[in-house]
């Protein structure tokens, strides 16, 4: 089965500082891990994935196969950075798998 | 020239009563989703469908039908809507490119029923 944990529910911090989103998957074989954003009301969009190895919006993710995670880190958060944060991973089925998600607000 | 677009953007409707949802891309995917944002955004699986294959999450009512009339739709038909049916329906369509699938979503449906 396949798993995917968000420990935090809520994040706050302050404008400019660094903001780590913590997620840790579980999955058999060699999944393809996905950070997803919500702003308030909209759709889901795609912020970045484990295979392009990108940096989107100051935002990046390692995979850390050994500790099984991928957390999301930006080292200076900004206003609107405020959203909810889906942690995704897919296997062989194709169909993601999401985390509880986390909702970070990023104070003034 | 959206995407993934969903209709309708809010459904009122009455327990009881039977509805449908209208989901179409026009990114020349090949597989769609349909998935159920809960009121603690919890967001989950119900199906994935392309021109071969039906999965459904083994948890969700068979009250709950997707029809697809082409690859480029994937409607979701609901009977005998409950209270707890109401929630945020998501679709969303991929097709997997160069080893990589990557999910579009739709706006999103909010449904309530009273």
């Amino acid at each position: 089965a396949q798993r995917v944990t968000q420990p935090e529910k809520l994040l706050s911090v302050f404008k400019g500082a660094p903001v780590e989103l913590k997620c840790n998957y579980s999955y058999s074989g060699s999944p393809e891990l996905f950070w997803y954003v919500q702003y308030s009301r909209q759709r889901l969009q795609l912020l970045l994935r484990h295979i392009s190895r990108e940096s989107i919006k100051g935002f990046t993710a390692d995979l850390n196969k050994g500790e099984t995670s991928f957390h999301l880190k930006k080292p200076f958060a900004q206003e609107e950075d405020s959203a909810m944060y889906y942690c995704a991973l897919t296997g062989s089925a194709r169909q993601l798998t999401f985390g509880s998600g986390t909702q970070l607000t990023v104070l003034p | 020239d959206t995407a993934v677009s969903q209709t309708p953007k809010y459904l009122v409707t009455q327990m009881g009563n039977d509805k449908s949802i209208k989901c179409e891309q026009n990114l020349g995917h090949d597989t769609m989703y349909w998935y159920k944002q809960d009121s603690k955004k919890f967001l989950k699986i119900m199906f994935s469908y392309n021109n071969k294959e039906l999965i459904i999450n083994e948890t969700v009512p068979n009250r709950f039908s997707p029809k697809s009339p082409d690859k480029a739709h994937l409607n979701l038909h609901i009977n005998s809507l409950e209270l707890g049916d109401s929630a945020v329906y998501f679709c969303a369509s991929s097709a997997r490119t160069r080893g990589r699938d990557t999910q579009y979503f739709g706006p999103g449906t909010r449904l309530t029923v009273l």
